[in-house]
């Protein structure tokens, strides 16, 4: 069964960092790995998708790369911005192609 | 293109009532998923669709819940009787063909409340 684990579970930081996010998984018989931003009370958006053919993609300021020997995906944030606060989720597409959800980070970006 | 449509968006029952969730995917999506999120965890998946046939559903409390997507197309869930721990947002998501790699599109969510 796959299971992913998001860390860091919460982060706070001021205006303009560049950050990390980190997504890692038991299982790397992945099809694809999908990074969502969902902000309070709404549903999810989608921000990047990367197949399992693929080593990274952009958009923006963000750039999500995969590491599927490793089991691990990180999602990159330039310059940070307070618009950037919400939660991001990853998740795993595997075996009978079920999306599974890390727990998410909860990121706040101050002034 | 129009996005995934669900509602009721809010709904606040007493326990042992029953209540129903209605998702229509985006046009074109063959695949249809029903989450689960409460608050503070990930989405959790409930059931998934292809088409009108249900290809997991392991994790769905069956003697309570249930869901249909007659045609093939929109779905609804339903719930009956809740329990105070149904309190959560129900999420329906689709996803375009084809099915293995297909990007993930959510609605905006049934956030459901159960005294």
């Amino acid at each position: 069964k796959q299971e992913v684990t998001q860390i860091p579970a919460a982060l706070s930081v001021p205006e303009g960092e560049n950050l990390v996010l980190n997504c890692s998984f038991t299982d790397s018989a992945i099809y694809n790995l999908q990074w969502f931003r969902q902000d309070p009370g709404k549903g999810l958006t989608s921000l990047l998708l990367i197949q399992s053919s693929q080593r990274e993609q952009t958009s923006g300021r963000l750039n999500a790369s995969l590491d599927k020997s490793s089991g691990r995906s990180t999602l990159y944030i330039a310059a940070s911005q307070p618009g950037d606060s919400a939660t991001y989720l990853c998740a795993v597409k595997g075996g009978s192609y079920i999306p599974t959800f890390g727990r998410g980070t909860s990121l706040i970006v101050h002034p | 293109e129009a996005g995934v449509a669900q509602s009721p968006r809010y709904k606040i029952i007493e326990k042992r009532q029953s209540v129903a969730f209605w998702c229509n995917p985006i046009s074109g999506h063959a695949t249809l998923y029903w989450y689960q999120q409460i608050l503070g965890q990930g989405p959790k998946l409930l059931i998934q669709f292809q088409n009108n046939g249900v290809v997991d559903d392991s994790q769905l409390p069956k003697d309570r819940f249930s869901a249909e997507r007659l045609k093939g197309v929109d779905s609804t869930l339903k719930i009956q009787p809740a329990k105070l721990e149904d309190s959560a947002v129900y999420l329906c998501a689709s996803s375009r063909p084809p099915s293995n790699t297909g990007e993930l599109f959510f609605g905006e969510g049934s956030r459901l409340t159960v005294l």
